[in-house]
Formats: C-alpha cells, sequence, structure tokens
C-alpha cells in the first residue's frame, strides 16, 4: 500500500532561521514527487515537483526539495524564511494513486 | 493566478437544498478532480474524471453527485447534506488520462460550502 507521512505537525520559526520539512512515502515502484503550499485563505499552490533526473530540485519563492530514494524521502528546505512564508504545506505522492500528507503548519514570527 | 476557476466561492445551503458548484480550468487538462478539505488537513479525493467519464469515486455518498459536461467544466451537484458536509471543495485538473493520478495537480481557490 502507499503512504505519505509528515512528521512536522506545526513548525514555528523566527525570520531568517532555515527550514526543512519531512516528508517519508511507502511504495515500492517509481513516485512523482510534489509540495504543495496553502497561504491562509488561498488555494493550494504547486511549490515544485519530482520526476526524475536530479534529486535536488528548485521550485518558486527559493525552495527546494531533495528526494533520497535509499531513505524514501523528499524533504523540503529554505535556507532563510520569511514571515510571508507562513502556510500549510502538504507534500504528495503520486505512484499507482496521488496521495497527500497530513500537513505541516508552518508559523514565522516577524 | 490560477487558471482552475471555481463558483461560487461561498455558499451557505440548508439540509432540504439542492444546490451545485461549479469547476472550469482553461489548461486543456483532460482530468479533473473534486476533492473535500476540512481546515488544516489535507485534502481528500472524492471523484476522479478522465476524458469526461467518470475513473474514480471513493465511495462517496449519493448526496453527492459529479457532472462533467465537457472537457473543460466539472460540476458538483449537492443534494440533502448534512452539518458535517460543511467544507471547502477544491477542484484540481492534471494532464491525463494516460499516468492519471502521477502528474501534478493544478487547484482552484475552492468553494466554503456551509451546510445548516
Amino acid at each position: 500500500a502507499q503512504s505519505v507521512s509528515q512528521h512536522n505537525h506545526h513548525v514555528i520559526l523566527s525570520e531568517a532561521a532555515s527550514l526543512e520539512l519531512g516528508c517519508n512515502y511507502s511504495y515500492g515502484g517509481t513516485v512523482n514527487l510534489f509540495w504543495y503550499v496553502q497561504y491562509p485563505g488561498q488555494h493550494l499552490q504547486l511549490l515544485l515537483k519530482y520526476f526524475s533526473g536530479d534529486p535536488l530540485v528548485k521550485g518558486i519563492k527559493g525552495f527546494e526539495a531533495e528526494f533520497i530514494k535509499s531513505k524514501f524521502s523528499f524533504n523540503l528546505r529554505k535556507p532563510s524564511v520569511q514571515w510571508s512564508d507562513t502556510a500549510e504545506y502538504f507534500c504528495a505522492v503520486a505512484g499507482n494513486q496521488f496521495y497527500f500528507g497530513t500537513g505541516t503548519s508552518l508559523t514565522v514570527i516577524p | 493566478d490560477t487558471e482552475v476557476t471555481q463558483t461560487p466561492k461561498h455558499l451557505v445551503m440548508g439540509m432540504t437544498n439542492k444546490k451545485s458548484l461549479k469547476c472550469e480550468q482553461h489548461m486543456g487538462h483532460r482530468a479533473m478532480y473534486w476533492y473535500k478539505q476540512k481546515a488544516k488537513k489535507p485534502p481528500e479525493l472524492m471523484f476522479v474524471y478522465s476524458y469526461e467519464k467518470l475513473s474514480i469515486n471513493e465511495s462517496v455518498p449519493s448526496r453527492f453527485s459529479p457532472e462533467c459536461p465537457n472537457s473543460s467544466l466539472l460540476n458538483l451537484h449537492l443534494h440533502a447534506l448534512q452539518p458535517e458536509d460543511s467544507a471547502l471543495y477544491l477542484c484540481a485538473s492534471s494532464q491525463g488520462p494516460s499516468g492519471l493520478l502521477s502528474y501534478e495537480q493544478y487547484f482552484g481557490p475552492g468553494t466554503r460550502l456551509t451546510v445548516t
């Protein structure tokens, strides 16, 4: 069975701190991987995606993620967060189904 | 700006009402989706349409009835809803149908539904 887990449910950071949000999945086959962001009151937006190739992918707004196949992980990173990064972050994995993780709520304190 | 539009933005309905949610995508995608999202939770898949045909129904109660009039439009007809159906209803689209559910999905802003 396919599943996605995000262990960080709520993260609080000060501005300029570095961010890493964890995402782990279980699936034996080939997967496509995504990170979505949902700002307060706004729709889900695609931050970045990985299909194949370079396991380090860069997305919008300075975010990046690294696919580590041996660890079944696709962690999201940003070197220096801003107050405007406050949002819900969802990892998603597409194998034979499209699954969202449970989400991480990020609060950035000015 | 999103290329998936949804109307209305907000909807309040009684348990005996009939209403419809509408979604339109302008990206030429052949797969469209309905999701239900509760606050601070991930979207839950309800229905998937591929080439205007219903491909996936995730055991959704019959009080929710989807319709896909053409490749750009997706409706969700609502009848006799319960208060627990109050949620944000999201429409999404993706390229397809080959590799359905494998590609990134683009989401509309949602309809905030309140059932009284």
